[in-house]
């Protein structure tokens, strides 16, 4: 079975702080993660995958199979990324589990 | 490009009725999945399709809840009869590849209260 769990429901920080959004997961095969955001009144969409390893909106995140862990950071926050985070793992057939979310809010 | 449509967007039935919804991926894109989203919770996957075929339907209640994608493009999901536990929003997605590397994007998702 394969599950993700974000023990954050909400996390506040302020402007120009670091941020770290963390997830863990539990997979048997090879995963792939990835972190989806939803920010308010439009769709879920894709914010990063493990596999592109790049930087998006100044966003990172780092596989670490040994602690099971993909922990979504960003060193300055800013307010527009308020917003939820879904982190994903998506096993060897493509099925995409999804974490519970957490909401960050960003004040000024 | 025009992106996964959904409808209708909000539904408000009572309990033992019956609800549908539509579901139009991208353009292209084989693999179609329909996840279920509770308040306060993450997606949870109810089915995915490949084309027109059944990948996973581990997770769907298949004793009130059908699901079909004739043709490989559009998909209805189906709820009969329907229970309070089932108001949620039910997000659509569909994907190019289908496998570990395929991004998912997301409708809108049709919001369903059963009172």
């Amino acid at each position: 079975a394969q599950r993700v769990t974000q023990p954050e429901k909400l996390l506040s920080v302020f402007k120009g702080a670091p941020v770290e959004l963390k997830c863990n997961y539990s997979y048997s095969g090879s995963p792939e993660l990835f972190w989806y955001v939803q920010y308010s009144r439009q769709r879920l969409q894709l914010l990063l995958r493990h596999i592109s390893r790049e930087s998006i909106k100044g966003f990172t995140a780092d596989l670490n199979k040994g602690e099971t862990s993909f922990h979504l950071k960003k060193p300055f926050a800013q307010e527009e990324d308020s917003a939820m985070y879904y982190c994903a793992l998506a096993s060897n057939a493509g099925k995409s589990t999804f974490g519970d979310g957490t909401t960050l809010t960003v004040k000024p | 490009e025009a992106g996964v449509a959904q409808s209708p967007r909000y539904k408000i039935i009572e309990k033992r009725q019956s609800v549908a919804f539509w579901c139009n991926p991208i353009s292209g894109h084989a693999t179609l999945y329909w996840y279920q989203q509770i308040l306060g919770q993450g997606p949870k996957l109810l089915i995915q399709f490949q084309n027109n075929g059944v990948v996973d339907d581990s997770q769907l209640p298949k004793d009130r809840f059908s699901a079909e994608r004739l043709k490989g493009v559009d998909s209805t999901l189906k709820i009969q009869p329907a229970k309070l536990e089932d108001s949620a929003v039910y997000l659509c997605a569909s994907s190019l590849a289908g496998g570990q590397t395929g991004e998912l994007f997301f409708g809108e998702g049709s919001r369903l209260t059963v009172l």
